[in-house]
């Protein structure tokens, strides 16, 4: 079965420091994606960021990083640099790969953690 | 400009009501989907359509029901048979086989 663990619940840091979201997942295919969402008080959830399960590159966007590591199924989520702005919930999800029978595309969501940042 | 419009952005439902959360897009995606949050919760599949006319149980469809009868619109709605239906309800689109994305929300509370 899939599924996607986000251990820490809520994280609080001071504007400037580095903080790092982590995502482990587990699924038994070998085709899936894996999602970012940034989640803020207002509500809507707005896409960061979706890796496939061949693309092992870390991918930096901004203040933004992910590393996305399938020997430890984890695709963790880095700002450098926090802002205010950042503070938001952050999710991670999975999906498997529709072409090979999965559901459709449907998204496993983890928890959540939501992020705090302090001026 | 192009995205997905949910409202009302409240909603409030005495018991025993039934009552029907909206979410249209204008983004021409075939495949729409509707989520439930709950407080300190990930987001859990409702129901999802893939084309017009057609659309499948996710993981909580009980005390649920959805239509399909445009491209557009994916309305949802909330039965009596439903337990516990306060909670955050979000809307997703996506072409097939591709990222989704997502409405603003309705916050549902039962008085």
């Amino acid at each position: 079965a899939q599924k996607v663990t986000q251990a820490q619940t809520e994280i609080s840091v001071v504007e400037k420091e580095d903080v790092t979201l982590d995502c482990v997942y587990e699924t038994r295919d070998t085709t899936y994606y894996l999602f970012w969402y940034k989640q803020p008080p207002s509500g809507e959830l707005v896409f960061l960021i979706r890796r496939n399960s061949f693309d092992e590159q870390n991918e930096i966007s901004g203040r933004y990083s992910w590393n996305f590591q399938k020997s430890t199924s984890s695709f963790n989520f880095t700002i450098t640099a926090s802002q205010v702005v950042d503070s938001a919930v952050y999710f991670c999800a999975l999906s498997e790969d529709m072409n090979y029978g999965g559901s459709q595309g449907n998204l496993i969501f983890g928890k959540g953690t939501k992020l705090s940042v302090k001026p | 400009d192009g995205g997905i419009t949910q409202s009302p952005k409240y909603l409030f439902r005495k018991e025993g009501q039934n009552v029907t959360l909206s979410c249209e897009q204008n983004l021409n995606h075939d495949a729409m989907y509707w989520y439930r949050q709950d407080p300190g919760q990930g987001l859990r599949l409702i129901y999802y359509s893939q084309i017009v006319n057609d659309f499948q149980k996710g993981d909580i469809a009980e005390g649920y029901s959805v239509s399909r009868e445009k491209k557009e619109s994916f309305p949802l709605t909330v039965t009596s048979a439903q337990k516990n239906p306060t909670a955050f309800y979000l809307c997703a689109s996506s072409n097939r086989w591709d990222t989704q994305y997502f409405g603003p929300g309705t916050r549902l509370t039962v008085l």
